[in-house]
């Protein structure tokens, strides 16, 4: 079935990097855009950024710019995110998630990861 | 980059409609038909209940309906059951490539 899997969250020190993963079973995964988003403690959800289907471009929240990047391998159906010097409010549930079509929401959810920047 | 702008709270007896607003600007939900809608429950990822503003993803019950008026979007749940009690979250395309989540309502069915 079509389905989503994070992992690679843990306990990292502020300033320290963190990398998560995704990966993704059950559908055509290079037609995809991607996207990370994330949900801080009693938060409401918080997108992060993108990769488009044939990986060539990424955005980003501003919060995350030139920390983060996103990167994707369609041909091990995976996708990936890279986070340099990690602060306390990046704290949170970490989600990897379909975009069902070009700009139109995010259809399908992986369960989470859980990231805590802490000293 | 600002949060859409939902009620933290909603609630209704079981057979009621309910409705749940979320703000936005022109820049976002009133500037683009890409308005979604998810359900959270407690502990579990969002499940994708309404997008393009109004239109059912397969499997979404027909008592879930989204509509949009200038800048607030809304998603109604009509005939409330209580397996709807859950968090809801709106989110619109908020361009270049951007994009916005409400800050989520916790429906309560009483």
């Amino acid at each position: 079935q079509v389905q989503l899997v994070e992992s690679g969250g843990g306990v990292v020190q502020p300033g320290r990097s963190l990398r998560l993963s995704c990966a993704a079973s059950g559908f055509d995964f290079s037609t995809y855009g991607m996207h990370w988003v994330r949900q801080a403690p009693g938060k409401g959800p918080e997108w992060v950024g993108v990769i488009w289907s044939d990986g060539h471009n990424k955005f980003y929240t501003d919060s995350v710019k030139g920390r983060f990047t996103i990167s994707r391998d369609n041909s091990k159906n995976t996708l990936d995110l890279q986070m340099n010097s990690l602060r306390a409010e990046d704290t949170a549930v970490y989600y990897c998630a379909r975009e069902r079509g070009p700009w139109n929401g995010f259809d399908i959810w992986g369960q989470g990861t859980v990231v805590t920047v802490s000293s | 980059q600002s949060a859409l702008t939902q009620p933290p709270s909603a609630s209704g007896s079981p057979g009621q409609s309910v409705t749940i607003s979320c703000t936005g600007t022109s820049s976002d939900v009133g500037g683009y038909n890409y308005v979604s809608w998810y359900q959270q429950h407690p502990g579990k990822a969002p499940k994708f209940m309404i997008y393009e503003v109004s239109k059912r993803p397969s499997g979404v019950p027909d008592r879930f309906s989204g509509s949009r008026s200038g800048n607030t979007a809304s998603l109604t749940v009509s005939g409330l059951q209580a397996e709807d009690e859950a968090d809801y979250y709106c989110s619109s395309y908020a361009g270049s490539n951007t994009w916005v989540f409400g800050g989520g309502t916790k429906l309560t069915v009483l």
